[in-house]
């Protein structure tokens, strides 16, 4: 059963834009929402995470909304660089297991 | 400080074989967890290891094993291959405590079952 659900899919931004990724979750005991950065060859690495009693994050150019009623949080990348062409993965962590539950992922694409 | 390692970084094996993949943790980091990421889609959580025990596991069959070490290193077993067993292997570690959400990946070993 997929409790992360993620959209869209791809997308393409110009340099200097804002890229938007949002996010679902059917499950409330989640303890924290990561965003994981991708690389073509690389492993996920930890972009950004926020806990679920917590409605905003920024860091940097990164920042995560989050929207407990309505079980939503989304990414947004401002000021875009072809640098953060990447597969963005959101995730719900639990820490009774320590286990990731992953979203789909979107490809993002960055054009100079 | 030595991040995830992992090997074989690709393997090729046919339908009904075993394989066997390898993970060094990171150093000072005391869980390993394995996950499953099919071309085109998010990782799937395997299992999770700590103390040398299986502590969580997702939704996989019995044909995936797993085991860790003293060193906290760990291998991912894997019997009866099935074509859909084709797809990079991921290993993570972590430190019990901090649970933030944070696991540091390794670079994957990418299977293809023939």
């Amino acid at each position: 059963q997929q409790q992360v659900k993620q959209s869209p899919q791809s997308l393409i931004v110009q340099k200097g834009g804002i890229s938007i990724i949002n996010c679902a979750y059917e499950n409330t005991a989640f303890d924290y929402f990561p965003w994981y950065q991708q690389f073509p060859g690389k492993g996920p690495a930890l972009l950004i995470a926020i806990r679920p009693d917590v409605s905003e994050k920024k860091e940097g150019r990164f920042t995560i909304s989050f929207n407990k009623s309505a079980k939503q949080f989304s990414l947004h990348i401002m000021d875009s660089q072809p640098g953060d062409s990447a597969t963005y993965f959101c995730a719900a962590f639990k820490a009774a297991g320590n286990k990731l539950t992953f979203g789909g992922g979107t490809r993002v694409l960055v054009k100079p | 400080e030595t991040g995830v390692t992992q090997s074989p970084t690709h393997l090729i094996k046919t339908r009904g074989q075993q394989v066997t993949l390898r993970c060094s943790s990171q150093s000072g980091h005391n869980t390993v967890s394995w996950y499953q990421q099919a071309l085109g889609q998010g990782p799937q959580f395997i299992f999770q290891y700590y103390r040398e025990e299986e502590n969580g596991r997702g939704n996989f069959p019995p044909r995936f094993s797993g085991l860790q070490f003293p060193n906290y290193s760990s291998e991912l077993n894997v019997n009866a291959l099935e074509l859909d067993d084709s797809a990079l292997y991921l290993c993570a570690s972590s430190l019990v405590g901090e649970n933030t959400g944070e696991l540091f990946f390794g670079e994957g070993s990418r299977l293809t079952v023939l």
